[in-house]
């Protein structure tokens, strides 16, 4: 059964970058054509997308969030990444990794989430 | 800010029916499937109904799914006091080249 597991910093100051790890166990991550997504969920707040990595290192990312944003795939770990530059307290949420088919897929299964604030 | 617009909240007693409205426009639930998440109270999200009406392996059947024009709606029948959750639709947005969620319902049994 495949498994997600998100690991990093749980407290980053302003301005700085935050920065997280998704390991995928039970399965291979380049095994299969499938895309490495992660979305985010402020406390109390909605689910948004963040952005995404094809197995082969593609990228496309939220348009809000692209000028800060960096994904990217170690396959021989089983990992993959997100960067998030410039944090400010807006981008103290509950990060999540998930999986999704394709694209425009559904994200199934997601991780446990890890929480991350930024604060001084 | 989300383009998918949902009510902030239902309730309803137990063992009746609930329906939650997912609001959207032709570039995103018009033109792309919608896929429905349950959040339980401290827990990542779980894919709940994918495709517009399709149930994963494990979903009970009182979960289901229908989308007409740049509208969707999840049904939970037969409600049950572990049904309270928060849910979330979401579908590919053409215009913003990404995927959106909705605002989210909070579904309360009374």
């Amino acid at each position: 059964q495949l498994q997600l597991q998100e690991s990093g910093p749980g407290l980053v100051k302003p301005s700085e970058t935050l920065s997280l790890t998704c390991t995928v166990s039970g399965g291979s991550i380049s095994s299969s054509s499938y895309y490495w997504g992660w979305i985010r969920q402020p406390p109390g707040k909605g689910l948004e997308w963040i952005g995404s990595i094809y197995y082969s290192g593609s990228t496309y990312y939220n348009p809000s969030l692209k000028s800060r944003v960096t994904i990217s795939v170690d396959t021989s770990k089983n990992q993959f990444s997100l960067k998030l530059s410039s944090v400010t307290a807006a981008d103290t949420a509950v990060y999540y990794c998930a999986r999704h088919p394709s694209r425009r897929a559904p994200f199934d299964p997601w991780g446990q989430g890890t929480l991350v604030t930024v604060s001084s | 800010q989300s383009v998918l617009t949902q009510p902030p909240s239902v309730s309803e007693a137990p063992r009746q029916r609930v329906t939650i409205s997912c609001s959207g426009s032709s570039s995103n639930i018009g033109n792309n499937a919608v896929n429905w998440y349950q959040q339980l109270p401290g827990k990542a999200p779980k894919l709940l109904i994918y495709y517009d009406d399709l149930l994963p392996s494990g979903v009970s059947d009182r979960f289901s799914g229908s989308k007409s024009g740049t509208s969707a709606s999840l049904a939970i029948s037969g409600l049950q006091s572990e049904d309270e959750a928060d849910y979330y639709c979401a579908a590919w947005d053409d215009s913003l080249n990404g995927y959106v969620f909705g605002t989210g319902t909070k579904v309360t049994v009374l």
